[in-house]
């Protein structure tokens, strides 16, 4: 059973673009939401997360948007450049940073 | 960079046969935590290592065990292998109490034969 549903699994944006990744989850008790990034033979490094006491969380270039009462949450990253074609997970978790459960990942191109 | 260090890189290993991995976590964190990466999928919850015991096991059957040291590093042993286990191996270490970040390793790529 996946715990949190990511979409979509492939993208492709022109660089200058926005990118737009999705996450849904059920498990009301999640109350920790990171993104990571990972490229190719590297460990997924953390980009940003949120909690579920806010709606929007920005640092530089990459938003997360979250909606508590959809059980959603995206990653939004503007003026995408080529240096961020990589794969994107979602993740999410409870009482602590233990036991993340991630989604299936989105390999993001962009084009320049 | 992240502090969290993982030996080796790579490892080919041979069906039935046993292997052990190893991490280093980040300086001042006290929790390790193992997943399991295959091509294309996102990370498994493998366990999770507290004050040298385990706390917590996702759905890996007991030939995955590990040990966690008193300076918080951590050892993941498998035995029995498969070629289902073919994959990434990444630790991440963390603080157990409150939802802090977890920081990963670079992982192990094991590929059995």
């Amino acid at each position: 059973q996946q715990q949190v549903k990511q979409s979509p699994q492939s993208l492709i944006v022109q660089k200058g673009g926005i990118s737009i990744i999705n996450c849904a989850y059920e498990n009301t008790a999640f109350d920790y939401f990171p993104w990571y990034q990972q490229f190719p033979g590297k460990g997924p490094a953390l980009l940003i997360a949120i909690r579920p006491d806010v709606s929007e969380k920005k640092e530089g270039r990459f938003t997360i948007s979250f909606n508590k009462s959809a059980k959603q949450f995206s990653l939004h990253i503007m003026d995408s450049q080529p240096g961020d074609s990589a794969t994107y997970f979602c993740a999410a978790n409870w009482g602590g940073a233990n036991n993340l459960f991630f989604g299936t990942g989105t390999r993001l191109t962009v084009i320049p | 960079e992240t502090g969290v260090t993982q030996s080796p890189t790579h490892l080919i290993k041979t069906r039935g046969q046993q292997v052990t991995l190893r991490c280093s976590s980040q300086s001042g964190h006290n929790t390790v935590s193992w997943y399991q990466q295959a091509l294309g999928q996102g990370p498994q919850f493998i366990f999770q290592y507290y004050r040298e015991e385990e706390n917590g096991r996702g759905n890996f059957p007991p030939r995955f065990s590990g040990l966690q040291f008193p300076n918080y590093s951590s050892e993941l042993n498998v035995n029995a292998l498969e070629l289902d286990d073919s994959a990434l191996y990444l630790c991440a270490s963390s603080f157990l109490q409150g939802n802090t970040e977890a920081f990963f390793g670079q992982g192990t790529r094991l590929t059995v034969v």
